[in-house]
């Protein structure tokens, strides 16, 4: 019930191309869902997090879609640099602000 | 703003000893501060929870006689690793909820733990 899976593990795209990653949630009672961005030996950091009143959030080259009544939501990082290659995490709270549960990570590779 | 500190960024130190780390929100308050620990190529595990003057609440399987947490004030948590093992050595990181945005949780750089 509290888990978070997330796809893929690893994924490797050519600069400009849109990588998507992909998180799916058991547990209904889940209603905050932000993404964190993680570069190597450094803690994680905010991108961006949406609710399930919406369908989607985007904040500059960064969207999150929700589908709640299949409990999966993505990240979709537009014209992707290679700046962005880091480590993805999404995650998912009951309450805002409680404890988070996390995916596995995305490990992104953008190649110039 | 919403930036928290994490002191030492990394230490070394021998089996058996004891090591703190501190965990600052250092321009904002925060009602809530989490502990999470990260092995290599993993994803953070929730170590335990604490609320400004009361005791942590430690996840299942995280012994709390091990892994000493006082969150003395709305700006500081410590965490005291004891009698630290080799299999104590990860990436710990803190993060904390502020009282002004409560939704979010913002993260500290993390500290590396290495046992000898």
């Amino acid at each position: 019930q509290q888990q978070v899976k997330q796809s893929p593990q690893s994924l490797i795209v050519q600069k400009g191309g849109i990588p998507i990653i992909n998180c799916a949630y058991e547990n209904t009672a889940f209603d905050y869902f932000p993404w964190y961005q993680q570069f190597p030996g450094k803690g994680p950091a905010l991108l961006i997090a949406i609710r399930p009143d919406v369908s989607e959030k985007k904040e500059g080259r960064f969207t999150i879609s929700f589908n709640k009544s299949a409990k999966q939501f993505s990240l979709h990082i537009m014209d992707s640099q290679p700046g962005d290659s880091a480590t993805y995490f999404c995650a998912a709270a009951e309450t805002s602000g409680s404890r988070l549960t996390f995916g596995e990570g995305t490990q992104l590779t953008v190649n110039p | 703003g919403a930036v928290v500190s994490q002191h030492p960024s990394w230490v070394i130190c021998k089996s058996g000893t004891s090591v703190k780390i501190e965990c600052r929100s250092l321009d904002f308050q925060a009602t809530t501060m989490f502990w999470y620990r990260q092995f290599p190529k993993q994803s953070l595990m929730l170590m335990a929870t604490s609320n400004e003057g009361s005791k942590a609440t430690y996840e299942q399987g995280v012994e709390k006689d091990k892994f000493l947490i006082n969150h003395a004030s709305l700006t500081l948590s410590t965490l005291t690793v004891t009698s630290a093992h080799p299999e104590d050595s990860s990436f710990y990181i803190c993060s904390a909820s502020p009282l002004r945005f409560p939704n979010e949780q913002f993260f500290g750089p993390g500290t590396r733990l290495t046992v000898l």
